[in-house]
Order: C-alpha cells, then structure tokens, then sequence
C-alpha cells in the first residue's frame, strides 16, 4: 500500500530556532499534501494544503509566515516552523492525497516538536 | 461554520463486547465522511462513505451513513485488545470530531 514518511520523528529545539520537517510520498505521486498539528489529546486540526507547484492554502488563523510550507516535488512538501517558540510544540502530521480519490488521504506517522 | 461531532468522547469495555460510536456532521457541500483509526501515531485509513443506507463492511467492523440526518456509526463487534484506540470521523473538507477514545480490556 500507499507510504507517506516523515523526517525527523521527533525533533527538540530552542526558543527562537526553526525547524523543518519533511513529508514524503514513497511509492505515489502526491499533486496534494495536508499538514494537521495534534495537541495532546486532542483531534488533527488542518494547518494547510499544500499544492506542487503552487503556494500552499492556509487555514484561518495559521500564519503563513510563521509555517513556511514548500512542495517542490511530486514526493516530497516541507514544513519549516520559523522562530519556534514552546506554544508550538506539537505533533504534526502531514498526509497526501492519495491517487485512488480526492477524498481518501494516507497519513505520515507523524513528527514530533518540542520547543524548549 | 462547518462542524463534525463525536461522542461518546471516551468508552472502556471488555473483550468481546460490541460498541457504536457516533459522528455527526453540519457542513456544507457535503461529499463524503471519512472513519480513521489513530493508535500511537498517525490514523490509519478505515472507511470512506458516500452514499446513505450502505453498509461498508471490514471484518468485524462497519460503518454506515444517514444523509438525512446527517449522522454515522462505527460498530465494531467482537472487540479485541487491539481495537484500543482514538477513532476518528472527518467530513471531506478534512474537519475532523475530536475523536473517541476506545479502551478494550481483557
């Protein structure tokens, strides 16, 4: 089946160092990729649909600024968290499109942040 | 605004007990609700539902949707230690309900 990875696991940073995650579709061309943050305990809240290609579409209330997203490639979109501060510690999970339907997604195992 | 409910938020059972849980939708252009099943880490894929009064079926899990009142249900019969988890709905627009968390005790 479908593979999406997502580079690091787990990654602890500094108060003011950004930090960047990488999405990757391993055996499917991803034209969509989805970036959710999670909260403890909480649902996946859509941050932002990022496009190959194009500029990423962000959700009401995410700064663009702040969440860099880039999706240079058919395999592979990033998500750089710039001057991070401990309120975005969080665990991001991206997913991609997946080819059978605009509806069906197949979900990254997720990264990790923990800002100190 | 666009919205996707579960409940009960939280359920512990016993092995071999059957369960339902509940999501219900408000969203606009309504296409399709999704179920995904989130252990550890990221959810897992479990049933996409298009159209009202058919049953999808996986092993000892279904799910079925009502357009008309805008609601479906998860069944999973049989429970087994491994069905333990945080079960999610989402509407196609990628909202998701808060989940239910699945506890299955031998």
């Amino acid at each position: 089946g479908a593979v999406v990875s997502q580079h690091p696991s787990w990654v602890i940073c500094k108060s003011g160092t950004s930090v960047k995650i990488e999405c990757r579709s391993l055996d499917f061309q991803a034209t969509t990729m989805f970036w959710y943050r999670q909260f403890p305990k909480q649902s996946l809240m859509l941050m932002a649909t990022s496009n190959e290609g194009s500029k990423a579409t962000y959700e009401q209330g995410v700064e663009k600024d702040k969440f860099l997203i880039n999706h240079a490639s058919l395999t592979l979109s990033t998500l750089t968290v710039t001057s991070a501060h401990p309120e975005d510690s969080s665990f991001y999970i991206c997913s991609a499109r997946a080819p059978q339907g605009p509806d069906t997604q197949y979900f990254g195992p997720g990264t990790r942040l923990t800002v100190l | 605004e666009d919205k996707v409910v579960q409940s009960p938020l939280s359920l512990v059972v016993h092995e071999g007990d059957t369960v339902t849980l509940n999501c219900s939708y408000e969203v606009t252009n309504f296409r399709s609700l999704l179920w995904y099943k989130q252990e550890k880490k990221a959810p897992t894929f479990l049933f996409m539902l298009t159209s009202s009064g058919i049953e999808k079926k996986s092993g000892r899990l279904s799910s079925i949707l009502d357009k008309k009142e805008l609601f479906s249900i998860l069944n999973i019969t049989a429970t087994q230690t491994g069905d333990s988890a945080v079960y999610l709905c989402a509407a196609h627009q990628l909202i998701f309900g808060t989940g239910t968390r699945l506890q299955v005790f031998p």
